[in-house]
């Protein structure tokens, strides 16, 4: 079972660049979420979805946008890369009981992104 | 003040020692409440839900206390394989899920 999948795991990009971080989940998840790591701290929630065609912010979506055209994919788009957004990204899905979510995320591997 | 915050680490505790960790939230219309478990940054791993009563898993305690707004970790007996980063995460409405900073434990020989 694939699960979350997450490219590229590794990334190094120039300030200003644009680039999107691709996530893929075959477990028909309703709920995706995209979350930034920086050292020594915790996870940070960028944006997520509650399905397909719905899209919201999280903590701190600025300088990133997603989309969510279909139930498996959740791509988040980086524009004009900041050193600021050096960081590991995890992408996650989580399925849903009746009308309820259930609570354990599946988490990809994560994208180790520097911009330099 | 933040969404969700924990103590701040590290712990660092002898084998068998029993630790405990607590974390508070500010939205009292949260609907659920876990703590994930993170190893060496990789990915965050589900340890273990916490329910209104209080729920058990081997050595692994949770509390949830909805009065006051926190949830708590208590670990007995720590083994060496215990050290880790404990992450507090609570689900407010509306589908997010909110971490904490996370604890960082180190268990010595």
């Amino acid at each position: 079972n694939a699960g979350v999948t997450q490219t590229p795991k590794f990334r190094i990009l120039k300030i200003g660049q644009s680039m999107t971080l691709q996530c893929t989940q075959d477990m028909n998840h309703n709920y995706m979420y995209w979350y930034r790591q920086d050292p020594g701290m915790g996870l940070k929630l960028i944006y997520y979805s509650v399905g397909a065609g719905i899209t919201d912010k999280g903590e701190v979506p600025n300088g990133y946008n997603v989309s969510r055209s279909t139930t498996e994919d959740f791509p988040l788009r980086l524009e004009l890369a900041a050193p600021s957004q050096t960081s590991v990204y995890f992408c996650a899905s989580r399925g849903t009981s009746g009308r309820a979510a259930t609570g354990e995320l599946f988490f990809g591997e994560g994208s180790r992104l520097t911009v330099l | 003040r933040k969404e969700v915050e924990q103590d701040p680490g590290p712990f660092n505790v002898p084998e068998g020692a029993t630790v405990a960790f607590n974390c508070t939230y500010s939205n009292s219309a949260s609907q659920s409440f876990f703590w994930y478990r993170q190893d060496c940054r990789k990915e965050p791993k589900l340890l273990m839900s916490v329910y209104s009563s209080g729920n058990e898993d081997g050595r692994f305690t949770a509390q949830l206390n909805r009065a006051s707004q926190y949830i708590s970790l208590l670990i007995r007996d720590s083994k060496l394989s215990d050290s880790a980063t404990y992450l507090c995460v609570v689900n407010p409405p509306g589908g997010k899920l909110i971490f904490g900073q996370g604890t960082e434990l180190s268990v010595k020989p």
